[in-house]
């Protein structure tokens, strides 16, 4: 059965670097969403990406967040400048179709922990 | 603002009992709601889907109700079993011009023994 996959699993970096977050979603999806969950708390909508742009972002997502597709197959996360709060668990998820449709089933990858030191 | 709420936070059953999940919402306009599974470590899994229409949705020994008049949702798990145990999290979906917003609930941390 297809799935999301994500790299790195668990990834440690010091505040202030840049990480990128990497995601390859299904094959036939269209839509393509970054989650985090910080320890503890509930998950988070960061942004959706459809046709090579941002569709939709939350304002957690600010300027030192970006998002690409940078070929047919990936889809990553960079965090410029990462700050201790960014520590937590990033979601990637992919859908054939928009959420606001029932057929937008989303499906989530394993995720990657981001520790920031 | 759109939030989501369920109760309660915790739950420890024993195995081969049921149990309800509860989920309150106030997302506007609501599109559908759906219920998920979190492994510890893990990505959600989804369970159910359920648009405005739809009174009951089942998976297996989940089934999922509810009710768009007082926005309120149910999941009842049947014949729990260990491996149920998992944090089960409601998700709402707004009707936006962009691709997507979901509202995420804290989930019901749910433990099931022997």
């Amino acid at each position: 059965e297809p799935e999301v996959t994500q790299t790195p699993s668990h990834q440690v970096t010091q505040m202030g670097q840049e990480v990128i977050l990497r995601c390859v979603p299904i094959s036939n999806h269209l839509y393509f969403y970054w989650y985090r969950q910080i320890l503890g708390q509930k998950v988070e909508f960061l942004v959706s990406f459809y046709n090579n742009e941002i569709s939709e972002k939350s304002e957690i997502f600010d300027d030192q967040f970006s998002v690409e597709r940078p070929d047919g197959s990936n889809f990553t996360l960079k965090i410029r400048s990462t700050k201790l709060e960014d520590s937590a668990m990033y979601f990637c998820a992919s859908s054939e179709a928009p959420p606001r449709i029932k057929l937008g089933e989303q499906y989530f990858g394993p995720g990657t922990r981001l520790t920031v030191t | 603002k759109n939030q989501v709420e369920q109760s309660p936070q915790s739950l420890i059953i024993l195995e081969g009992k049921n149990c309800t999940l509860q989920c309150n919402y106030t997302v506007s306009p609501f599109s559908n709601l759906r219920w998920y599974k979190q492994d510890t470590g893990r990505g959600p899994v989804s369970l159910t889907i359920m648009t405005f229409s739809e009174n009951t949705k089942s998976n297996g020994r989940y089934t999922a109700t509810l009710d768009a008049d007082t926005k309120q949702s149910s999941l009842h798990i049947t014949a729990s079993q260990l491996s149920d145990s998992a944090s089960y999290i409601c998700v709402v979906s707004a009707v936006t011009g962009g691709g997507n917003k979901l509202t995420f609930g804290t989930g019901t941390q749910l433990k099931v023994e022997l």
